[in-house]
């Protein structure tokens, strides 16, 4: 078990460019989630998978947003034409599907600035 | 809507300390409350997870109460210290959505030598 990976780490990039962050979660979980956490708030959902399939997606992920989950493994998140305000930590998230057990498992997040 | 809040904000104590930390919530239909820790700059570290049947779950100098009735639970830590420094984060998984987990803003703890 090597923990949920993230990459890259830190991205900072221009207002209006494209960014794909990707996540590598626990091998043996079937979920995944995205969140986005601001400075001095909790981390809020954006999306989530059960294997391949995208299950949900929050009112905050815009048509700018878009994640794919293409064979139930690794993550990939894409913001595209990026503005100011998506400046935040991106972080990944996997676990078991036993909602009731199973704790989530975080990865160091993706921190974005936009200029 | 499920809400989630946090108090204190932030909180500094000397080390060794006994502290509790309080969450709360607006709707009592969860599967379970996770309580994380966070570092500067880091993802979260889940440290205990109580399912909606259960009371209490205590790991090591850690233990978390949950009250589903009053939308509360705690989060007591034993005997603090400087290592403790971090922000903790409770987290309710409300029925019915999937999954995901409703954020409180967290507490941004302080132990001092």
């Amino acid at each position: 078990d090597t923990g949920v990976s993230q990459n890259p780490r830190h991205k900072i990039t221009k207002r209006g460019q494209n960014v794909t962050f990707r996540c590598d979660p626990i091998s043996e979980h079937n979920r995944l989630y995205w969140y986005r956490q601001t400075l001095g708030q909790g981390p809020e959902f954006l999306t989530y998978f059960q294997n391949e399939a995208q299950l949900e997606k929050s009112r905050l992920l815009s048509d700018r947003f878009s994640a794919e989950r293409p064979k139930g493994s690794f993550s990939t998140l894409e913001i595209q034409r990026t503005e100011q305000g998506d400046s935040a930590m991106y972080l990944c998230a996997s676990s078991f599907p036993d909602m009731r057990e199973s704790p989530l498992h975080f990865g160091n997040g993706t921190r974005l600035i936009v200029t | 809507k499920q809400e989630v809040t946090q108090i204190p904000a932030a909180l500094s104590v000397p080390e060794g300390e006994n502290l509790v930390l309080n969450c709360s919530f607006t709707d009592s239909a969860i599967y379970n409350l996770q309580w994380f820790r966070q570092d500067p700059g880091k993802g979260l570290t889940s440290l205990l997870l109580i399912q909606s049947s259960q009371r209490e779950q205590t790991s090591g100098r850690l233990n978390a109460s949950l009250d589903k009735s009053s939308g509360r639970s705690t989060l007591y830590i034993a005997a603090s210290q400087p290592g403790d420094s971090a922000t903790y984060l409770c987290a309710v998984g409300p029925y019915n959505q999937g999954g995901k987990l409703i954020f409180g803003q967290g507490t941004e703890l302080s132990v001092k030598p």
